[in-house]
């Protein structure tokens, strides 16, 4: 099982609506929890973090956390295509690593 | 402008040649990091420094060396000995007074090996 897993899609959600991107991960120690933003071409961009369960938002985006679970889900509102790119899951393991998943491609059609 | 900085942005490379990816920033970060990213793929750790003249193997340091001198710079060589090179190659950061472990990225270099 990888560390950290995340449906590669693509995800084509519609303007207007809710991107839901889900990552499900393996280490019951992890304590913190990132996604990132990727365009094509670009490095990747924080978006998020979270560490303690729940939901934490940020204007549009909301992320949540079930470490019993053990997954950790991003929700886009009001999905713009701008909002077109991957993103990518990405967990602490140990003290300075983060390991990340593969990214979810994600498409908002106008 | 504080930030992240790595050159050259794209790199050619013939077969057997080592080559080294500059990577500086001025965040005042204390650790950083190299990852390599392959198509449609995640990033997966090469090197990680966390001060001034030490640093760790990743999960892919085969063929890969660094260094540590300056608390600005960590330069990542590419030897003739890593068996696939053609990637996309990102540095981050990290201040040691933030929660968690949040990384920054630098634009990256995409090497591409003729």
């Amino acid at each position: 099982q990888k560390e950290v897993e995340q449906n590669s899609g693509p995800l084509s959600v519609p303007e207007g609506a809710i991107a839901s991107l889900n990552c499900t991960y393996s280490d019951r120690g992890s304590q913190s929890f990132f996604w990132y933003r990727q365009y094509s071409g670009k490095s990747p961009e924080l978006i998020m973090s979270i560490y303690s369960n729940g939901d934490k938002e940020d204007g549009r985006f909301t992320a949540q956390l079930n470490k019993a679970s053990q997954y950790v889900s991003l929700l886009i509102r009001d999905s713009q295509p701008s909002d077109s790119a991957t993103y990518l899951c990405a967990i602490q393991v140990g003290a300075q690593k983060l390991v990340f998943g593969q990214g979810t491609r994600l498409t908002i059609n106008p | 402008d504080g930030g992240i900085t790595q050159s050259p942005k794209y790199l050619f490379r013939k077969e057997g040649q080592n080559v080294t990816l500059s990577c500086e920033q001025n965040l005042n970060h204390d650790a950083m990091y190299w990852y390599r990213q392959d198509p449609g793929q995640g990033l997966r750790l090469i090197y990680y420094s966390q001060i001034v003249n030490d640093f760790q193997k990743g999960d892919i340091a085969e063929g890969y060396s660094v260094s540590r001198e300056k608390k600005e710079s960590f330069p990542l060589t590419v030897t003739s000995a890593q068996k696939n090179p053609t990637a996309f190659y990102l540095c981050a950061s990290k201040s040691s007074g933030r929660p968690g472990n949040e990384q920054f990225f630098g634009p990256g270099t995409r090497l591409t090996v003729l």
